[in-house]
């Protein structure tokens, strides 16, 4: 049983639609993660959060926006999204404590933008 | 050079058998390594940490070359339940907080 859990499992929006997505560790860890997936592509960082704090941003568009209220939740709230932006979003938290790092990811979101 | 290069495969093996998969990566202040595994449409979970004398987990070994900058995962006496994506993850430590994957090596097992 994983310790991230992520809701919606799947969502289908259209490209005008506003939709949020939601990330909860109960692992106790200080920093979290959204990660991008796509057909045939190796996982792309997308934001990390350390002490809600965001750390990383990496030249991600405008029309993804985190938000992340405290160290348990983290959100990716999505605007005018584009097809080409469906995907895998998965959330990933961690203890940062020096060098080994693992990551306990969530199961996912599948995205699918029409 | 990409930062982290894995054969995409597939690699089919029949049960029982022993295969290798290679990952090089190209930051030579990286820090630390791991083996992920991906089953199909589920989320990537930790096989193993790799250490730099080497390390082995029942039938799983792991390796780490910091001179040639490529790690390494064995698998003995293959199982069906074998059958993933294996991801190539490095964490180059330094203050980012970005753990680096492969696109992933994909095996399959089969009866």
């Amino acid at each position: 049983e994983t310790g991230v859990t992520q809701t919606p499992r799947h969502l289908v929006m259209g490209m005008t639609n506003k939709k949020s997505l939601k990330c909860e560790q109960h692992l106790g860890h200080n920093a979290m993660y959204w990660y991008k997936q796509s057909a045939k592509k190796p996982l792309e960082l997308m934001f990390v959060y350390s002490l809600e704090e965001r750390v990383e941003n990496n030249s991600v568009p405008s029309r993804f926006s985190p938000e992340c209220p405290n160290s348990s939740h983290l959100f990716l709230h999505l605007h005018t999204l584009q097809p080409e932006d469906s995907a895998l979003y998965l959330c990933a938290s961690s203890q940062e404590s020096g060098r080994n790092t693992e990551a306990f990811f969530g199961q996912g979101t599948r995205l699918t933008v029409v | 050079r990409k930062e982290v290069e894995q054969d995409p495969g597939p690699f089919n093996v029949p049960e029982g058998a022993t295969v290798a998969f290679n990952c090089t990566y190209s930051n030579s202040a990286s820090q630390s390594f791991f083996w992920y595994r991906q089953d199909c449409r589920k989320e990537p979970k930790l096989l193993m940490s790799v250490y730099s004398s080497g390390n082995e987990d029942g039938r799983f070994t792991a390796q780490l070359n910091r001179a040639s900058q490529y790690i390494s995962l064995l698998i003995r006496d293959s199982k069906l339940s074998d059958s993933a994506t294996y991801l190539c993850v490095i964490y180059s430590g330094a203050g980012s907080y970005q753990l680096t994957f492969g696109k992933g090596t994909k095996l399959s097992v089969i009866p």
